[in-house]
């Protein structure tokens, strides 16, 4: 089982730019959610998929940040344009059902923006 | 408002000592609560909760629900520098779908 798939691990980029964060989950989990971690704000949920098919985005902070499922395999998250304040650990995790299942997490991306 | 409260936010003890971490909620249509353990990368799975007053325990980890108090508490009995992580406690409500409500986390550092 080779867990959540996050890439890249980390993420520079300069005010403006466009970032696109990337995720792979664990094979036959049907449920993946995107977390932002902040020492101010804690775990966040910004937007979580079941069947590749977009659920709730309540948290997804404006219209800069937007996220897409094309596949069970694979997800992404992209911020345009970046700002500093989007700074923060990005976490990916995915879980076989919606209830009762534990979350496994990605490693997360730490997105520095300057 | 829904939140999650956890104390202390951060604990030092020596390595040996038992610790109690705390963590109360106030969500609605509430329906299981969670125990992660957050070292350097990625949160991992401890417990999760769903009855009042049933134990739920792993090795020298342990951890018990109060549904009408509202809080649960995270039991790690002679602690080793190993366990040193942020402890992270969430809830999960009813509508939410596994849209976790996290608490900011109990630092635990276990000195040798």
């Amino acid at each position: 089982d080779a867990g959540v798939i996050q890439s890249p691990r980390h993420e520079v980029t300069e005010m403006g730019q466009e970032v696109t964060l990337r995720c792979k989950p664990i094979s036959g989990h049907n449920s993946l959610f995107w977390y932002r971690q902040t020492m101010m704000r804690g775990l966040e949920l910004l937007i979580y998929f079941n069947n590749n098919v977009p659920i709730d985005d309540s948290g997804m902070p404006e219209d800069r940040f937007s996220a897409k499922m094309p596949n069970a395999s694979f997800s992404t998250l992209k911020i345009q344009p970046s700002e500093p304040r989007d700074s923060a650990v990005y976490f990916c995790a995915s879980s076989t059902d919606i209830y009762n299942s534990p979350l496994h997490f990605g490693n997360g991306t730490r997105l520095t923006v300057t | 408002e829904d939140k999650v409260v956890q104390s202390p936010l951060s604990l030092v003890v020596h390595e040996g000592d038992t610790v109690t971490l705390n963590c109360s909620y106030e969500v609605t249509n509430f329906r299981s609560l969670l125990w992660y353990k957050q070292e350097k990368k990625a949160p991992t799975f401890l417990f999760m909760l769903t009855s009042s007053g049933i134990e739920k325990k792993s090795g020298r980890l342990s951890s018990i629900l109060d549904k009408k108090e509202l809080f649960s508490i995270l039991n790690i009995t002679a602690t080793q520098t190993g366990d040193s992580a942020v402890y992270l406690c969430a809830v999960e409500q009813v509508q939410g779908a596994q849209k976790l409500v996290f608490g900011q986390g109990t630092r635990l550092t276990i000195n040798p």
